[in-house]
C-alpha cells in the first residue's frame, strides 16, 4: 500500500539559506500535518492544512510557510535558516471526510543548518 | 528491531467506564515513551510522557500511564471515561537522543453515552 512519501530524505543546508520540503499524502488523502522533532525533543505540531486551506497552526516560526496543492501535496518552505532549525521534519496525512481520521505518518526529512 | 506496538485499532467504552489502551515497545536500549492524543481535524497533543524516574506518569485529563520494563509495555489508563475522550490516541517510543519518535498505529477510542 502507497504510504506518505517526503522528500528528500536528507537535507543539508547552511545559516541563512532557504529550504523546501515536501510531503506526498496517501491518495484520497485530504489532510497534510507538518511536524518538528529537534535532537531529543518530542515532536511539535507546526501546522496542518486540509482542502488546501489552513486548518490548524502550532508553533510554526514566521521564517517558516506552508501550502498544499491542488494535488494535495504539501511543501513546508524555510527561511532564514537558523541553526536551531536542524531537526528532523515529518508529515502525516488523513482522510478527514469522515469522523474515523487516521493519521499516517511519512519518514521524516532529517535537515541539517551547518 | 525497536518498534512499538498498540493492540487494537478501535476501543468502545460506555460513559464512566474503564478506559484501557495497550501499548508495547521491543527495544534494545531504554526508551522514552510517549502518548499523543489527536482530535478530529487536529494535530497531535502530547498526553504523557516517560523518560526517567517514577514509572507511573500523569498526563492531562486525568489520563496516567505506567511503564513496566518487564513486560515491555506502557498501557493508558482513565478510571472514568468522559465523550470527550473520544479521539484517536497514538502511543510512540524515541530510542536515544537524536533519533525520530516511532508512532504506533493508533486507538481510535469511541465513548457511548
Amino acid at each position: 500500500a502507497a504510504g506518505v512519501i517526503q522528500s528528500p530524505r536528507h537535507l543539508i543546508k547552511e545559516k541563512r539559506e532557504t529550504a523546501t520540503l515536501k510531503c506526498y499524502p496517501i491518495p484520497r488523502h485530504d489532510t497534510v500535518y507538518w511536524y518538528q522533532q529537534g535532537p531529543g525533543q518530542d515532536p511539535q505540531f507546526l501546522i496542518s492544512f486540509y482542502e488546501k486551506m489552513q486548518s490548524d497552526k502550532g508553533s510554526i516560526p514566521d521564517r517558516f510557510s506552508a501550502q498544499q496543492f491542488s494535488d494535495y501535496h504539501s511543501e513546508l518552505n524555510m527561511s532564514s535558516l537558523e541553526l536551531g532549525d536542524s531537526a528532523l521534519y515529518f508529515c502525516a496525512s488523513s482522510v478527514s471526510e469522515t469522523t474515523n481520521e487516521k493519521l499516517f505518518f511519512g519518514s521524516g526529512t532529517q535537515l541539517s543548518v551547518l | 528491531a525497536q518498534s512499538v506496538t498498540q493492540l487494537g485499532s478501535h476501543v468502545s467504552v460506555s460513559e464512566g467506564a474503564l478506559v484501557l489502551l495497550r501499548c508495547n515497545y521491543s527495544s534494545s536500549v531504554p526508551p522514552y515513551l510517549f502518548w499523543y492524543v489527536q482530535y478530529p481535524n487536529q494535530g497531535l497533543q502530547l498526553l504523557l510522557k516517560y523518560t526517567t524516574g517514577a514509572t507511573l506518569v500523569k498526563g492531562i485529563n486525568g489520563f496516567e500511564a505506567e511503564f513496566k520494563k518487564s513486560e515491555t509495555s506502557f498501557h493508558l489508563t482513565k478510571p472514568s471515561a468522559h465523550m470527550s475522550d473520544a479521539a484517536e490516541y497514538f502511543c510512540a517510543v524515541r530510542f536515544g537522543g537524536y533519533q525520530k519518535v516511532t508512532f504506533g498505529t493508533g486507538t481510535k477510542l469511541q465513548v457511548i453515552p
